[in-house]
């Protein structure tokens, strides 16, 4: 089956400082990736939908400028909290659609605690 | 507004039981539904997709309906295990190519 990861699966940061996350397609190639955020007990809130090859959209309400996805390859998508804030602790997860069908293939996750 | 409504009460059922989840939205045509499993610290995992012209989806103890008169799904797990405990997501997306819209999520808990 289709497998998606993610690296790291946590990340412990000060204040003030950038975090990439990694997400790869393992078995397949995913031409679209989307990054969500999760907060405690709450939906996952999609971020932004990633396109290899071509600039990021974003969601409503989600600073691009703060959260920089790049796509580079058709098998990873990356996301840079820039200039992180306590704020910005959650749990960001991703995923990619397979190739015949409706469903996505989500990564594990990375919690990301900004100290 | 859109908006997709779990129960966010745990349900929590005895082993062996069926348990029934349910999902309801408003103000939403999609063209399908998903249901999705999360444990704990991590990803959904896909369970079952169901589309706007099916009224029923069964995957062995899984059976998923879809009332789009009602807005509503409702996902049942028969024989439920302990190892059944989890957050069961309901999604909706408006076409095919639409991203998916989660709701908050059900907790399931089954005792021994």
């Amino acid at each position: 089956g289709a497998v998606v990861s993610q690296h790291p699966s946590r990340v412990i940061c000060k204040s003030g400082t950038s975090v990439k996350i990694e997400c790869r397609s393992l078995d397949f190639q995913a031409t679209t990736m989307f990054w969500y955020r999760q907060f405690p007990k709450q939906s996952l809130m999609l971020m932004a939908t990633s396109n290899e090859g071509s600039k990021a959209t974003y969601e409503q309400g989600v600073e691009k400028d703060k959260f920089l996805i790049n796509h580079a390859s058709l098998t990873l998508s990356t996301l840079t909290v820039t200039s992180a804030h306590p704020e910005d602790s959650s749990f960001y997860i991703c995923s990619a659609p397979g190739l015949y069908t409706d469903t996505q293939y989500f990564g594990p996750g990375t919690r990301l605690t900004v100290l | 507004s859109q908006k997709i409504e779990q129960n966010s009460e745990a349900l929590n059922i005895q082993e062996g039981k069926t348990a029934t989840l349910t999902c309801n939205y408003t103000n939403y045509s999609p063209a399908y539904l998903q249901w999705y499993r999360q444990d704990p610290g991590r990803g959904p995992v896909f369970l079952l997709l169901i589309r706007e012209n099916e009224k029923e989806k069964r995957k062995e103890r899984l059976k998923v309906t879809f009332d789009t008169t009602l807005k509503q799904s409702l996902f049942h797990i028969t024989a439920s295990q302990p190892a059944d405990s989890a957050t069961y997501l309901c999604a909706l997306a408006a076409s095919g190519y639409s991203t998916l819209t989660f709701g908050k999520g059900t907790m399931l808990l089954v005792s021994p």
